[in-house]
């Protein structure tokens, strides 16, 4: 079965400083992955996402993500925080056993301190 | 273009009544899904409706039940409310058979039960 993790519950940084969300999947066959975000009281915000290609992919708001198909990551990266980027962090997974749906990760609290 | 839109925004209902969200889809999608998301959980799948037709259904009882228009808006019925179904209500629309394209979500409806 399809699934996802995100080992931390909440990433703390300082501003400026390089941040990562960890993101870690198993599928059967090739994975569609994708990263959301989340502010307080909103739905969610498509961040970017990895189908074929280049393992580094750049989204949204200065976001990217390092695909690593051996240790079956995805890693939300970005090189320097802002305080804005505070949000909730999610992962997910294309289900290609389950009509596609999005099979998602628990979530991840980025706090940025300033 | 128009993005996703939901109503109403917030809703108090009590235990063992019924509900009805409601959400239009942003124009062009032909594909509507509804999550559940518990505070401090990820979005759970409840299903999705693809051309007015149910093609894909997460682990909900049968009281929750949807409807999708021909203009591809979509509604989602709870019957029998039970007081852990106190959640924010999530739909996203997106283009059906383009495994690569994101969901657009709406700001949600927040459902408490009394």
């Amino acid at each position: 079965a399809q699934s996802v993790a995100q080992p931390e519950d909440q990433v703390n940084v300082a501003e400026g400083n390089p941040l990562t969300v960890k993101c870690t999947y198993s599928v059967s066959g090739n994975p569609y992955l994708f990263w959301y975000v989340q502010y307080p009281n909103r739905g969610l915000q498509f961040l970017l996402k990895y189908i074929t290609g280049d393992n580094l992919v750049k989204g949204s708001y200065g976001f990217e993500a390092e695909f690593n198909k051996s240790q079956t990551s995805f890693h939300l990266k970005k090189p320097s925080a802002l305080v804005s980027d505070s949000a909730l962090y999610f992962c997910a997974v294309r289900d290609i056993g389950s009509n596609y749906q999005l099979i998602w990760g628990a979530g991840t609290k980025l706090i940025i301190k300033p | 273009e128009t993005g996703v839109t939901q109503s109403p925004t917030h809703l108090i209902k009590t235990r063992g009544q019924q509900v009805t969200l409601r959400c239009s889809s942003q124009s062009g999608h032909n594909t509507v899904s509804w999550y559940q998301q518990a505070l401090g959980q990820g979005p759970q799948f409840i299903f999705q409706y693809y051309r007015e037709e149910e093609n894909g259904r997460g682990n909900f009882p049968p009281r929750f039940s949807g409807l999708q228009f021909p203009n591809y808006s979509s509604e989602l019925n709870v019957n029998a409310l039970e007081l852990d179904d106190s959640a924010l209500y999530l739909c996203a629309s997106s283009l059906g058979g383009d495994y690569n394209s994101p969901l657009h979500f709406g700001n949600g409806t927040r459902l408490t039960v009394t």
